[in-house]
């Protein structure tokens, strides 16, 4: 166990439509990475955030969003799914953004868009 | 930004043998080498992790070799067993930028 915790873990849904995905970090980390990994896909990176605020931007698509609130958790909003959407979303905390480190992985959510 | 390329995409080894992983990076400022392994079904975890002060770590049957003036470093996995079976991923990073996997390598270890 990572200490990281993703919700959904699972999510089904069509095409058009928006989702919400939801990370709380390690206790005590201040980062929170987003990271995309479709099928036979490495781990794209998408966004980071440090203490609430956005740090790094990766290739997010502009239907994408984020945000890390004041309690540390973060979440991801996707809208106007595409097929293409469909996708397992990992989290990732660190204790800070400064410098090198581990990251520390949720489960993942799976998301699927029919 | 970075290019980070590994090879190869796919290997395969009898159980006992030894496997070779290589990144191939293109900034020249990277200070910090990691490889992330990916089982089936489950999240990356760092499994060893180097910094650029330093040529080689090994821990236990897992080792990473640097070569800055390459631009590659390695992971090395001797006596393999099944259970090292998985996505192995490098991520090489400079400064505190987000870290940048490569593709992945799937390793197969046949018993």
């Amino acid at each position: 166990d990572s200490g990281v915790t993703q919700t959904p873990k699972h999510l089904i849904t069509a095409t058009g439509q928006r989702v919400t995905l939801r990370c709380s970090p390690r206790s005590g980390d201040l980062s929170v990475y987003w990271y995309q990994q479709s099928l036979d896909q490495g781990l794209q990176f998408l966004i980071q955030y440090y203490n609430g605020e956005e740090r790094a931007k990766g290739n997010i698509l502009e239907r994408f969003s984020a945000q890390q609130f004041p309690d540390l958790h973060s979440e991801l909003n996707l809208s106007s799914l595409e097929l293409g959407d469909s996708a397992l979303y990992f989290c990732a905390s660190s204790p800070s953004g400064q410098g090198n480190g581990e990251l520390f992985f949720g489960e993942g959510s799976r998301l699927t868009v029919l | 930004g970075e290019n980070v390329e590994q090879h190869p995409s796919t290997l395969s080894v009898q159980e006992g043998d030894s496997a070779v992983i290589k990144c191939t990076y293109s900034d020249s400022a990277s200070n910090y080498f990691p490889w992330y392994k990916q089982e089936l079904g489950k999240r990356p975890q760092l499994i060893i992790d180097i910094r650029s002060n330093v040529g080689e770590k090994k821990d236990q049957r897992i080792a990473v070799t640097l070569n800055k003036t390459a631009k590659h470093f390695s992971l090395h996995i001797t006596e393999t067993q099944p259970e090292d079976s998985a996505v192995y991923f490098c991520a090489p990073q400079r400064g505190n930028t987000p870290l940048v996997f490569g593709k992945g390598t799937r390793l197969s270890v046949i018993a």
